[in-house]
């Protein structure tokens, strides 16, 4: 298993700000991944980030929008950038093992983001 | 692009009543997962099914895969009120060990 920690858990933000996001696993893991959630809603991955190399964005999100960093195999941080009330939402990372595990996810409990 | 229609995606139940939640698609999965969410909380795996027809039993929770492995239901016995939570079905698709969610389930049992 792995155990991930999220910071912030929650931020108040003004417009036009942006936020970085921390994401840090107890181990080192292949895939790690972001992903955005409307309260009560579902998950839409953001992107696969990379260690070494840039992240791997999905349709409809950008790097310029979402910067994404991977300095190493058990950390990661997501900006949220330019911030508006659309930004506001739950944002998740989370990671995939490898080997027997490599089909399960492990998720943080999220950064809850308002943006006023 | 796999799409994951999970129904119904809202339910409000008594203590004790049973339901059902389905997850369809019109694609063909290796294998798909159920996860769940409490609030405040990232989603936690309950399980993954993998065969056709497969069924898979946790606790009070009864999870079905279907035959041509396209749909899942999961099925839960005598609700209780820790099982309030967001319940939703997940696959993988393409490289990477991409997830693809569906809506979910908002789940509520009254005590």
């Amino acid at each position: 298993s792995a155990v991930i920690s999220q910071k912030p858990s929650r931020d108040i933000c003004q417009r036009g700000t942006s936020l970085t996001i921390q994401c840090q696993v107890d181990s080192q893991v292949t895939m790690m991944f972001w992903y955005r959630q409307q309260p009560g809603q579902s998950l839409t991955l953001i992107a696969t980030a990379n260690q070494g190399s840039e992240a791997t964005y999905e349709s409809g999100f950008v790097i310029d929008k979402f910067p994404i960093s991977r300095p190493n195999l058990t950390f990661s941080t997501l900006t949220v950038s330019n911030m508006s009330p659309e930004d506001s939402s739950i944002y998740l990372c989370s990671v995939a093992t490898s080997g027997a595990a490599k089909n399960i996810q492990y998720f943080g409990a999220g950064t809850r983001l308002s943006v006023l | 692009t796999q799409l994951l229609e999970q129904s119904p995606q809202f339910l409000s139940i008594q203590e004790g009543e049973n339901l059902t939640v389905y997850c369809n698609s019109s694609s063909v999965f290796s294998s798909l997962q159920w996860y769940r969410q409490e609030p405040g909380e990232g989603p936690v795996l309950l399980v993954t099914v993998v065969t056709g027809g497969e069924v898979k039993k946790l606790k009070r929770l009864t999870f079905q895969f279907g035959d041509a492995r396209k749909d899942s239901s999961l099925h839960i016995t005598a609700a209780q009120p820790g099982d309030t939570g967001l319940y939703l079905c997940a696959a993988f698709g393409g490289s990477n060990y991409k997830l693809t969610f569906g809506k979910g389930t908002l789940l509520t049992v009254n005590p």
